[in-house]
């Protein structure tokens, strides 16, 4: 069946620097992918989401990434700071809404001093 | 403050003993949803609700059920709880269409 999938389980990352979380999807009908954060303890929270018909897109700290042709979104956070760290998820909907989303398996940012 | 409400968030409970999770939102959002959340298995959906009166089976529906008669409300009911229902369970909701998904703070269930 149609999967979502995360490159690494675990990115460590320093105070400062820029992340990039990765995700790679198989349901070429998906036009519509977004980003979750969950702290621990939480819900996740979401983060931005981007629709096909684009590339990029951005948002406070954080740009969203698509690459349709090899199935590739990712998510760049610049000046990462301890706050971020999180398990991230890319999710996405075939249909375009959020009716039936299905996630990836999360990516945990590890935030280092 | 805009919120969902989860209850209970910690149960432990035996095999074969109905029980309801609630879920509550105060956000008037058409869209509700239940996911359970595995390690290694990300989160996955349940059943969702796009409106009163309408609800779906998600990606494993098998040994839950629920309702939605009133918008603010989406209970989760596990009839006959089995070991394999021992899960974290997140409800959500959105304005339809929306992937903006709010989630509650999640649902802590053992069942031994």
């Amino acid at each position: 069946g149609e999967s979502v999938g995360l490159h690494l389980p675990t990115l460590s990352v320093q105070e400062g620097d820029n992340s990039i979380i990765n995700c790679a999807y198989s349901n070429s009908a998906s036009d519509y992918f977004i980003w979750y954060k969950q702290e621990s303890g939480k819900g996740p929270q979401f983060i931005i989401d981007i629709r096909s018909n684009m590339d990029k897109r951005q948002g406070q700290r954080v740009t969203v990434l698509l690459n349709k042709t090899v199935k590739h979104l990712s998510l760049q956070i610049a000046a990462t700071q301890p706050g971020d760290s999180a398990v991230y998820f890319c999710a996405e909907n075939g249909d375009g809404t959020a009716s039936k989303l299905t996630f990836g398996t999360g990516t945990r940012l590890q935030v280092t001093l | 403050e805009a919120q969902v409400t989860q209850n209970p968030r910690y149960l432990i409970t035996v095999t074969g003993k109905k029980l309801t999770v609630t879920c509550s939102q105060n956000m008037n959002h058409e869209y509700m949803s239940w996911y359970r959340q595995d390690p290694g298995l990300g989160l996955r959906q349940i059943y969702y609700s796009m409106n009163v009166e309408v609800t779906d089976k998600g990606d494993v529906p098998e040994g839950y059920k629920v309702s939605r008669k009133e918008k603010r409300n989406f209970p989760l009911i596990l009839e006959s709880p089995s070991p394999n229902q021992t899960s974290l369970y997140f409800c959500a909701s959105s304005f339809s269409g929306s992937g903006e998904l709010f989630f509650g703070e999640g649902s802590r269930l053992t069942v031994l």
